[in-house]
């Protein structure tokens, strides 16, 4: 079975803090994402990476970073958080090239900025 | 730019009985896939039914099947007899075939299984 992993599923953070997300996947996929999911919202692409080192910006980066320095590994930054950006985060990936392949979605993570 | 519409915020059905899921997309690409993706209120999202969109022929994955209208660009998914377990929140899913692209999520509809 695919496993996305998410590094927490529940987080409380202070403002202003810097935070960390992380997500790992066993499938040697290439693609990888991070959304975020609001009510009424649906799920709204951050930032996407096609393979190490590469990223692209989503509809929502502003306040988020990304890292990829391995191909099962995807970092969501948050670098001075703020309590617009409690939310849950959902980590994701994929196969490339096809569009045939379905996602692969980690548990999520609910943030709570305080 | 590709969008996703599912016009049902909400909505509930009686167990066993049948119901259908709107979603409609825009885009200007022929060749794509679409997704119907479930989310229970465990959280874990998974993949319901996907359709290719060259193929005619609409889905089916035991009681969930599609009606892909592609010149309408409409992509409804019928649940039939009804579960308790289907309780979750749907969401249509847009991704470009042969493209190293991102997917697009419609907003959700929030699925009640009623008793």
């Amino acid at each position: 079975d695919v496993k996305v992993t998410q590094s927490s599923r529940y987080l409380v953070k202070r403002t202003g803090e810097k935070v960390f997300l992380e997500c790992v996947q066993d499938m040697d996929h290439e693609n990888m994402f991070w959304y975020r999911q609001d009510p009424g919202l649906g799920l709204r692409l951050i930032y996407f990476s096609y393979d190490v080192k590469m990223k692209e910006k989503g509809d929502i980066p502003e306040g988020y970073s990304v890292s990829r320095e391995k191909k099962e590994r995807f970092s969501l930054i948050l670098e001075s958080a703020s309590t617009n950006q409690t939310s849950m985060y959902l980590c994701a990936s994929s196969t490339p090239g096809t569009g045939n392949t379905e996602a692969f979605f980690g548990q999520g993570t609910r943030l709570t900025v305080v | 730019a590709q969008t996703v519409t599912q016009s049902q915020p909400e909505m509930s059905v009686q167990e066993a009985e049948t119901v259908t899921l709107s979603c409609t997309y825009d885009t200007s690409e022929s060749n794509y896939y679409l997704f119907w993706y479930k989310q229970p209120p465990s959280r874990q999202m998974i993949l319901v039914i996907r359709q290719e969109a060259y193929k005619q022929q609409n889905a089916t994955e035991n009681r969930f099947s599609v009606n892909f209208q592609k010149a309408a660009k409409s992509f409804s998914l019928k649940i039939s007899d009804s579960q308790l377990g289907d309780t979750a929140m749907y969401f249509c899913a847009f991704h470009l075939r042969n493209r190293d692209d991102k997917i697009i999520f419609g907003k959700g509809t929030r699925l009640h299984i009623l008793p």
